[in-house]
């Protein structure tokens, strides 16, 4: 069955250092995104890619980098990792040939100390 | 104004009735409409998607749309403890390939 993953699952880190989470997704979408989620924000938008070499900012890309160097992967950099970033983190995916549904990984809860 | 808006809560519903989940929304030309359930700890999980006007049924679930008045419901019947979760609304603006979203509704159902 197609699906996504995404790992680490938890991960623990110090401020400062760069940190990249990973998401891989056999749907074969063209459409993968990055989310925070926090409380009371909801799911906010890091970055977003529509296809191979291509990636968009969202709105809360500071301090976060995305490449896309193939279909199935859109690894999330952290460059130097804040307090700030503290977050739990989704990746999802979609193709314009479902309407859009976006498909969404299991998440990763980051901490940085 | 928020783009999509949903009513936080917390939504508590008595187990058997009928929960009302509401979400509206600022893009007039917003094509496709979601709902996401997500449990607590958990990544959201999309239960419905809508795409014109009216209702559309799946099992306990009823998504409504409105275009005209910008809002988009989900009914839940028979409500059960295990519907007790957010459930999140999310928009597809025109022209656009990503989602928004609303901050979501904590529902809980009591047994």
């Amino acid at each position: 069955d197609a699906e996504i993953t995404q790992s680490p699952r938890h991960k623990i880190t110090e401020t400062g250092r760069q940190v990249t989470l990973a998401c891989h997704q056999t749907w074969n979408h063209n459409n993968m995104f990055w989310y925070r989620q926090d409380l009371g924000h909801g799911l906010r938008l890091i970055h977003y890619s529509y296809g191979v070499q291509d990636t968009n900012k969202g709105e809360v890309s500071d301090g976060y980098s995305v490449s896309r160097s193939n279909t199935e992967d859109l690894p999330l950099t952290l460059e130097s990792a804040a307090s700030s970033q503290t977050s739990v983190y989704f990746c999802a995916s979609s193709d314009p040939g479902t309407g859009y549904e976006q498909y969404f990984g299991p998440g990763t809860r980051l901490t940085v100390t | 104004q928020k783009e999509v808006e949903q009513n936080s809560g917390p939504l508590s519903v008595p187990e058997g009735a009928i929960a009302s989940l509401n979400c509206t929304y600022s893009d007039r030309g917003s094509q496709s409409f979601f709902w996401y359930r997500q449990y607590s700890g958990k990544s959201p999980e999309l239960i419905m998607s809508i795409y014109s006007n009216g209702d559309k049924e799946d099992g306990r679930f009823t998504a409504q749309l409105n275009k005209a008045s910008q809002y988009v419901s989900l009914l839940i019947r028979d409500s059960q403890p295990s519907d007790s979760a957010t459930y999140l609304c999310a928009v597809n603006p025109f022209g656009n390939e990503k989602l928004t979203f609303g901050t979501g509704t904590r529902l809980t159902i009591i047994p």
